[in-house]
């Protein structure tokens, strides 16, 4: 069974730092695109960042470029996002997401249940 | 970007009736769309990729049609179970992928 568990969120300040995990079991993380996205209280979803299964290739929303980091280690089934100068408007549910294989492309397949970040002073 | 415009905001209905779900692009997306479903305090769920292929284990009541920006989303005959948020998403610049703001589906 393919499970991603989320980890890391809680409270920060503005201008703060967190560092989210999440830790993948039932299938070869390694041959795997891993997304994060994100849901802020009562709005839409939409995706932060993305890195390959080899991490040769990265992808971050405009909203947080420069300031969130993707990384993953495919030892250890983990992915990661690192997150530097936190604003109010980062606050949401982070979900890790795993990229599926469907006709050629991507689409996230399985979701993690989503660890909650808040920046709040 | 593309923009990924859901109607209706909220959707009505009473068990056993048909859903129809509609997702619009600001530009043509071909085939590249998925349907999600969510339900409070829980992850999204998978259920059509490639605007009309129902994902493993989706019920056969649930199907997508469409291309380029106009897309539905139809459920054929609702189940208690099927009340829900339902989000589109375009995957036609991966990784740069979008999401409609969602369609709550609510009991009448």
């Amino acid at each position: 069974e393919v499970q991603l568990v989320e980890s890391g969120g809680g409270l920060a300040q503005p201008g703060g730092s967190l560092r989210l995990s999440c830790t993948a079991s039932g299938f070869t993380f390694s041959n795997y695109p891993m997304n994060w996205v994100r849901q802020a209280p009562g709005k839409g979803l939409e995706c932060v960042s993305y890195i390959s299964s080899g991490s040769r290739n990265m992808y971050y929303a405009d909203s947080v470029k420069g300031r969130f980091t993707i990384s993953r280690d495919n030892a250890k089934n983990s992915l990661y996002l690192q997150m530097n100068s936190l604003r109010a408007e980062d606050t949401a549910v982070y979900y890790c997401a795993r990229g599926g294989p469907y006709g050629g492309s991507f689409y996230p397949d399985y979701w993690g249940q989503g660890t909650l970040v808040t920046v709040s002073s | 970007e593309i923009v990924l415009t859901q109607s209706p905001a909220t959707l009505s209905l009473s068990p056993g009736e048909r859903a129809t779900l509609s997702c619009r692009a600001s530009q043509s997306v071909s085939t590249s769309l998925a349907w999600y479903q969510q339900k409070p305090g829980q992850a999204p769920r998978l259920l059509i990729y490639d605007a009309s292929n129902r994902a493993t284990g989706i019920p056969a009541r649930f199907s997508g049609s469409g291309s380029g920006t106009d897309f539905t989303l139809t459920i054929s005959s609702l189940e208690p179970e099927d009340f829900a948020v339902y989000h589109c998403q375009e995957r036609s610049a991966w990784p740069r992928i979008t999401f409609g703001q969602g369609t709550r589906l609510e009991i009448k």
